[in-house]
């Protein structure tokens, strides 16, 4: 089945830095991808998200990368700020798969100094 | 628009009970999934319903059950509560396809004692 980086690693930034997240996956057919947020005592917040015929996504401050040759995808926090502080997971899935599974890593969570 | 609801947002049960958690999609997404997020084993896809039919199971044991509603409401059972079933209990909702995120809602947290 897919695997998805099972780990949290910590990624400190300084405030107004820009952060970049990490996410591998090991699915070669998944096609859709999304980052999501997840804060203290809430639920994944949905950042953005890419399809497989993009290599890049831009949003409001945020960009996504990916790399479907080396099954790799990353988000980049421009400017950081504390209210970024939280846990990010990547979620690849195949669109014309069955139902609505997503497969979550483990994410990683970023901590914003001062 | 308001977002998923979950209800209730803590419960505290005891081993061998049953327990029966409610969402509310957004309006108008009429797929639900839920998931369960253990800080061990990370989120895992537990089901997922469509115009009340459950279209997906993942990996858990029968213990685990859902239904959903006309309305798109649904709600998950855990009957013969075990303490590791504690964990935090979410919801998403979903508009159109398989290519448009899961909204998620904030969850119920379950402490098996």
């Amino acid at each position: 089945g897919e695997s998805v980086g099972l780990h949290l690693p910590t990624l400190s930034v300084q405030e107004g830095d820009n952060s970049i997240i990490n996410c591998a996956y090991s699915n070669s057919a998944s096609d859709y991808f999304i980052w999501y947020k997840q804060e203290s005592g809430k639920g994944p917040q949905f950042i953005i998200d890419i399809r497989s015929n993009m290599d890049k996504r831009q949003g409001q401050r945020v960009t996504v990368l990916l790399n479907k040759t080396v099954k790799h995808l990353s988000l980049q926090i421009a400017a950081t700020q504390p209210g970024d502080s939280a846990v990010y997971f990547c979620a690849p899935s195949m669109i014309k798969a069955a139902g609505n599974k997503l497969t979550f890593g483990g994410g990683t969570r970023v901590l914003v100094k001062p | 628009k308001a977002g998923v609801t979950q209800t209730p947002r803590y419960l505290i049960k005891t081993r061998g009970q049953q327990v029966t958690l409610s969402c509310s999609p957004i309006s108008g997404h009429r797929s639900v999934s839920w998931y369960q997020q253990t800080p061990g084993q990370g989120l895992q896809f537990l089901f997922e319903y469509f115009s009340e039919t459950q279209r997906n199971k993942g990996n858990f044991p029968g213990r685990f059950s859902g239904r959903q509603f006309s309305n798109s409401r649904s709600e998950m059972n855990v009957s013969t509560l075990e303490l590791g079933d504690s964990a935090l209990y979410l919801c998403a909702s979903r508009a159109g396809g398989k290519d448009s995120p899961l909204h998620f809602g904030n969850g119920t947290r379950l402490t098996v004692t």
